[in-house]
């Protein structure tokens, strides 16, 4: 079974629109959450994450997401988005392994920004 | 801070040849990095962990003896790509692995990529 799932695998909105991204988790990872941005033929760039500690997270670019528990949901929100945000967004979730962590990954959420 | 450099950022070789693919962590120590290996419009599949001075732990399914890591120094891993086939053409991305640097707990900081193609 999947440990992070991205429901959607693009999101078309028009700029200056709200968004959202979902992504929810299983229990097979634990609560240690991120948002990562990766624009064309770049690396990932971290947008924010979730340790511990207030459910609602805010990152850089003006993204936000909220953890909730009870939905075992980590959805990406920004109230207005511009045309460089296009980019793809990987929800991830830590999984401990034996002494290390490593990072299980969504499939991505293609966002597409139209003017 | 937490900056992950990666080179080359392109590389094209010919099919037969060894690869090598450095990354580095510019700004902090990574007693621990992580190599990827993205498909076009896909997510990223961990191939590998690499700790400093120890063995590389592969992931199910990755050949060790193909991918070869090495993991010298606190600040560089290298990824040897040996006997390069087309179908090992893709993007590899690393990540160092930064914890306990002040608001940076237990997270990974990932590297541009390398682009590999294999005629």
């Amino acid at each position: 079974a999947q440990s992070v799932t991205q429901l959607d695998s693009q999101v078309p909105v028009f700029e200056e629109a709200p968004v959202e991204l979902r992504c929810n988790y299983s229990s097979s990872v634990s609560v240690y959450l991120f948002w990562y941005v990766q624009y064309p033929n770049q690396g990932l760039q971290l947008l924010l994450k979730y340790l511990s500690g207030s459910t609602l997270v805010k990152g850089i670019n003006g993204f936000e997401a909220e953890f909730n528990k009870s939905q075992t949901s980590f959805h990406l929100r920004k109230p207005s988005v511009h045309i460089s945000d296009t980019a793809e967004y990987f929800c991830a979730g830590r999984k401990a392994l034996g002494g290390y962590n490593k990072l299980i990954f969504g499939a991505g959420t293609r966002l597409a920004v139209h003017p | 801070g937490a900056v992950v450099s990666q080179h080359p950022s392109r590389v094209i070789c010919k099919s037969g040849t060894s690869v090598k693919i450095e990354c580095r962590s510019l700004d902090f120590q990574a007693t621990t990095m992580f190599w990827y290996r993205q498909f076009p419009k896909k997510s990223l599949m961990l191939m590998a962990t690499s700790n400093e001075g120890s063995k590389a732990t592969y992931e199910q399914g990755v050949e060790k003896d193909k991918f070869l890591i090495n993991h010298a120094s606190l600040t560089l891993s290298t990824l040897t790509v040996t006997s390069a086939h087309p179908e090992d053409s893709s993007f590899y991305i690393c990540s160092g692995y930064l914890v306990g640097y002040p608001n940076t707990t237990d997270t990974q900081y990932f590297g541009p990529g390398t682009r590999l193609t294999v005629l």
